[in-house]
């Protein structure tokens, strides 16, 4: 079964509010990367995050890895209509061959001017 | 902008007939897979290779076949197209990193198959 987790599954929110996507595991992760996809497109690349605890910052967003290294969180800071998409987490099991990646179901993400 | 690509972008077929997906980076990458992904969906790993030779099936259990002749090629084959195959295929590469972590994927811009 789906082994990351990935909610909310939707999220709408005015032009300038905050958004947060959250991703869990089922079993603890090597690393975890974080991809966007705009509509239409393929995903692209963010992130990754490997140390425990570990947070990394990109301007507005800001990428979180848990403690235990199984939940990992995504915020957005103001949001823009340039950030509509699917933002989708990856994260390598580790008892799974090197490079696969398992992906979250991803949230969508609208954002009303 | 990574160099990867896909062909056709937009393949509309019948039933039965078989089908080849073009998958090609110039980057030489080792690792290569293939991913489906219905419309708001996840992606599903269906294939991937770690160098030439080199094919194993993913997480998803998939009719479709490939193989890896050449590091640049990585080809997706459904022998017989059903319309349950209908859905987008998106081609990605990484390169290899002998150390643990870091093995960002490229993706290419996809092909959006419709099975008549």
């Amino acid at each position: 079964g789906q082994q990351v987790m990935q909610i909310p599954q939707y999220q709408h929110v005015q032009e300038g509010e905050d958004f947060t996507t959250y991703c869990n595991s089922s079993t603890t992760l090597s690393n975890i990367q974080w991809y966007k996809q705009r509509p239409g497109g393929h995903p692209v690349f963010l992130i990754q995050l490997v140390k425990s605890g570990e947070v990394k910052k990109q301007k507005r967003l800001t990428f979180q890895f848990g403690e235990a290294k199984k939940n990992s969180s995504l915020h957005i800071t103001a949001t823009q209509t340039t950030d509509v998409g699917t933002y989708f987490c990856a994260g390598r099991l580790l008892e799974t061959s090197y490079g696969k990646l398992t992906f979250g179901q991803g949230t969508i993400l609208t954002v009303h001017p | 902008e990574a160099d990867i690509y896909q062909t056709p972008r937009y393949l509309v077929i019948g039933t039965g007939k078989k089908i080849t997906l073009e998958c090609s980076q110039t980057m030489g990458h080792d690792k290569m897979y293939w991913y489906q992904q219905d419309p708001g969906m996840e992606l599903h790993l269906i294939h991937y290779s770690y160098g030439v030779n080199s094919t194993e099936k993913g997480d998803l259990s998939s009719e479709s076949t490939v193989s890896r002749i050449r590091t640049e090629h990585f080809p997706l084959t459904l022998e017989s197209a059903r319309p349950s195959h209908t859905s987008q295929y998106l081609c990605a590469s990484s390169p290899w990193d002998s150390e643990v972590s870091y093995n960002e994927q490229f993706f290419g811009p996809g092909t959006r198959l419709t099975v008549l």
